[in-house]
């Protein structure tokens, strides 16, 4: 079975800082990983995801992700937060391979940016 | 707009009630999925469906039954409802059951409120 560990519902950082939220995944097999936000009264919307190949993830909005295997670790980082990123962030993890195409969430991290 | 269309998007019932929740996939996607979002649960992976057929199940209650017709729409049936079944419902949906590692196309939900 799959799961993931978002560490701290809650992160604030001033406009422009840096914005580092964590993601660690448990899974027996390779995983696939992404990254969701959520805005107020919204759906999900895909920000990134890793699937094979190169370890650091572009995404949306400037965000990317570094999967490290050795760490079991998937974090999102935005060089300079803006007004408009903050929102809830969720990391899901789901099984490479044929049979199990459902996606695990963490519990989210809810990201304010200070002015 | 994401392509994938709940309907309705608020709905507020009483206990001991029945309600349908309807979701249209995005166009050319096969695969639906239900995830029922609350504070304590987060996101709860429900059932998933792909081209008619059943294919997988989560945390889904004896209460709740999901169906996907020819024209791929899924409808969420939820029974004898409870004042915990209150939560978000959100519906995905993703091309040929999620191979190739594909992210989910998320909906904007549906509130329901138990009273």
């Amino acid at each position: 079975a799959q799961s993931v560990t978002q560490l701290g519902s809650h992160v604030s950082v001033s406009e422009g800082a840096l914005v580092l939220l964590r993601c660690n995944y448990s899974s027996s097999v390779p995983p696939y990983l992404f990254w969701y936000v959520q805005y107020p009264n919204q759906g999900l919307q895909l920000l990134l995801k890793y699937t094979t190949g190169a370890t650091l993830v572009k995404g949306i909005n400037g965000f990317e992700a570094e999967f490290k295997k050795s760490e079991t670790s998937f974090h999102l980082t935005k060089p300079s937060a803006h007004m408009s990123d903050a929102a809830e962030y969720f990391c899901a993890v789901r099984r490479s391979g044929a049979g199990s195409y459902q996606l695990t969430f963490g519990k989210g991290t809810k990201l304010s940016v200070i002015p | 707009d994401s392509g994938v269309t709940q309907t309705p998007k608020h709905l507020i019932t009483a206990t001991g009630q029945r309600v349908t929740l309807r979701c249209s996939p995005r166009s050319g996607d096969l695969s639906v999925y239900w995830y029922q979002q609350s504070l304590d649960q987060g996101l709860q992976f429900l059932i998933q469906y792909y081209n008619g057929e059943e294919r997988a199940k989560g945390n889904i209650l004896e209460r709740f039954s999901a169906q996907q017709f020819p024209d791929l729409h899924s409808e969420l049936n939820l029974s004898s409802l409870e004042l915990g079944d209150s939560a978000l419902y959100f519906c995905a949906s993703s091309e040929r059951q999620g191979r190739g590692g594909y992210g989910y196309t998320f909906g904007s939900g549906t509130r329901l409120t138990v009273v």
